[in-house]
C-alpha cells in the first residue's frame, strides 16, 4: 500500500513569487508519481507526471517537480506564480511494479493562493 | 471527444433515499474509477473496474455499489443514502499502459451529492 504527505494544507504567495509544494510517499514498491490542479467548482486536470528516466519533469503552466527516490519526495515548483495559478493541488502515487497502476492514491492537498 | 462525463451535476438526497451517478467515457479506457473527494481528506477510492464485467472496491466501498455492463459506461450507485456520504463524486478513466498518455487519469467533472 501506498500513502501520500502535502506538507502544507495551505499556501500564500505573493504574484511573481516562487512557489514549492511538497510531496512525500510511502511505498514498499516502485511508484508512478502525479500533480494534479483543481480550480474552484472543476475537476481534477493533470499538471505532470513521473514515470521513469529524468528526476526533473515539466508541466503545463510553468509547473516542475522533481523526483528524490532517497528522500522519497516529487515537491512541485514554479519559479514565478500569476493569480489564475490559485488553485487546489494534489499529490498522487500508483504502483509502478504492475498490475494496479490504474488505482491512485491522493494527498490531502495543498491550497494554493495567489495574492496581488 | 468529450472525454469523461458526469450526470447529474448537483443532487440533492432525503437520508434512505437510492440513486445512481453515471459516468461515460468515449476514449475506449479500460479502466474507470469513483473517487470522493471530502475538505481535508483529498480524493479517496471507492470502487474500480478493469474492463467490463470486471469490478473491485476500493478504500471506501461501503454503502456504494457499481457494475461495468460496458466498456464506456460505469454507474455508481448509492443504496441507501446517508448524510456521511454528502461529497463530491469525480469518476475517472485511464488507459493504463505505456506511451505519452501512459497510467495518466482523465477526470470527469464531478457530482455534488448533498443527503439531508
Amino acid at each position: 500500500a501506498q500513502s501520500v504527505t502535502q506538507l502544507d494544507s495551505q499556501v500564500p504567495v505573493f504574484e511573481e513569487a516562487p512557489v514549492e509544494l511538497r510531496c512525500n510517499y510511502s511505498s514498499s514498491v516502485s511508484v508512478y508519481l502525479f500533480w494534479y490542479v483543481q480550480y474552484p467548482n472543476q475537476g481534477l486536470q493533470l499538471l505532470l507526471k513521473y514515470l521513469s528516466g529524468s528526476t526533473l519533469v515539466k508541466g503545463i503552466n510553468g509547473f516542475e517537480a522533481e523526483f528524490n527516490k532517497s528522500q522519497t519526495s516529487f515537491h512541485l515548483r514554479k519559479p514565478s506564480v500569476h493569480i489564475s495559478d490559485t488553485a487546489e493541488y494534489f499529490c498522487a502515487v500508483s504502483d509502478a511494479s504492475g498490475g494496479s497502476n490504474y488505482k491512485l492514491t491522493f494527498g490531502k492537498g495543498t491550497l494554493l493562493t495567489v495574492n496581488p | 471527444n468529450a472525454g469523461v462525463t458526469q450526470t447529474p451535476k448537483f443532487q440533492v438526497l432525503k437520508t434512505g433515499q437510492s440513486m445512481t451517478l453515471q459516468c461515460a467515457q468515449d476514449m475506449n479506457h479500460e479502466y474507470m474509477s469513483w473517487y470522493r473527494q471530502d475538505p481535508g481528506m483529498g480524493l479517496r477510492l471507492i470502487h474500480y473496474s478493469v474492463g467490463a464485467g470486471i469490478t473491485d472496491q476500493g478504500e471506501v466501498p461501503n454503502g456504494y455499489n457499481v457494475s461495468r455492463s460496458t466498456t464506456e459506461d460505469f454507474p455508481l450507485r448509492l443504496l441507501s443514502a446517508a448524510p456521511s456520504q454528502t461529497s463530491v463524486y469525480f469518476c475517472a478513466s485511464s488507459y493504463g499502459g505505456p506511451g505519452l498518455a501512459g497510467y495518466e487519469q482523465y477526470f470527469g467533472p464531478g457530482t455534488r451529492l448533498t443527503v439531508t
